[in-house]
């Protein structure tokens, strides 16, 4: 898992809580990476980051928000979730000396939302 | 913006035969083509990947080639044993800002029977 870890790694929360979902690396990687996995359409880029506190929008981004206030921890916070967020998250990194297209992904959390 | 098609959505073949999956993409300024193996209740793994500049490349029993003419590349699994069983993703990066954006195949589910 490139030493990346993801908690929780399941949750079931109602429409409208606030939900968060943390992504830990433990090798000081610069890029890292959330995305969602539902079926029929791989996965799907919602937020990255290439630095502490430095983070821009991937393609799925409407709904959620990301920070990162160290290095090692990247968290994505569901404001106010809804059904349609119902799905597998995957964090991922890029290693720092290669090119960022390479990645490696964390093991999943599983979101349901009800 | 770039689109990866994936095919076959499943795959089934007998222990010892080959697998090709197929990936076709739409942008010709995409350089670098990774594959992903999914085991159930995991995070999508790195197996093989391919960059724009090499036609095919090896490793043990799996190999990938790429025509860029056509915008398709493929996975091939040779001696296919029980293990090999899995969700398969294809990708391919573009440059975008300074980042390189993965986007993703749909996936093929490997069944592999003994």
């Amino acid at each position: 898992d490139a030493g990346i870890t993801q908690s929780p790694r399941h949750k079931v929360t109602e429409t409208g809580t606030p939900v968060t979902l943390r992504c830990h690396q433990t090798e000081n990687h610069r890029y890292m990476y959330w995305y969602r996995q539902d079926p029929g359409h791989g996965l799907r880029l919602i937020h990255y980051s290439y630095g502490v506190k430095d983070t821009d929008k991937g393609e799925v981004s409407d709904g959620y928000s990301v920070s990162r206030s160290k290095t090692e921890d990247f968290l994505l916070t569901l404001e106010s979730a809804t059904s349609s967020q119902t799905s597998v998250y995957f964090c991922a990194i890029s290693p720092d000396k290669s090119s960022t297209d390479t990645q490696y992904f964390g093991p999943g959390t599983r979101l349901t939302v009800l | 913006g770039e689109n990866v098609e994936q095919h076959p959505s499943t795959l089934s073949v007998q222990e010892g035969d080959s697998a090709v999956i197929k990936c076709t993409y739409s942008d010709s300024a995409s350089n670098y083509f990774p594959w992903y193996k999914q085991e159930l209740g995991k995070g999508p793994q790195l197996i093989i990947d391919i960059r724009s500049n090499v036609g095919e490349k090896k490793d043990q029993r799996i190999a990938v080639t790429l025509n860029k003419t056509a915008k398709h590349f493929s996975l091939h699994i040779t001696e296919t044993q029980p293990e090999d069983s899995a969700v398969y993703f294809c990708a391919a990066s573009l440059s975008s800002g300074g980042y390189n954006k993965l986007i993703f195949g749909a996936g093929t589910r490997l069944a592999v029977h003994p």
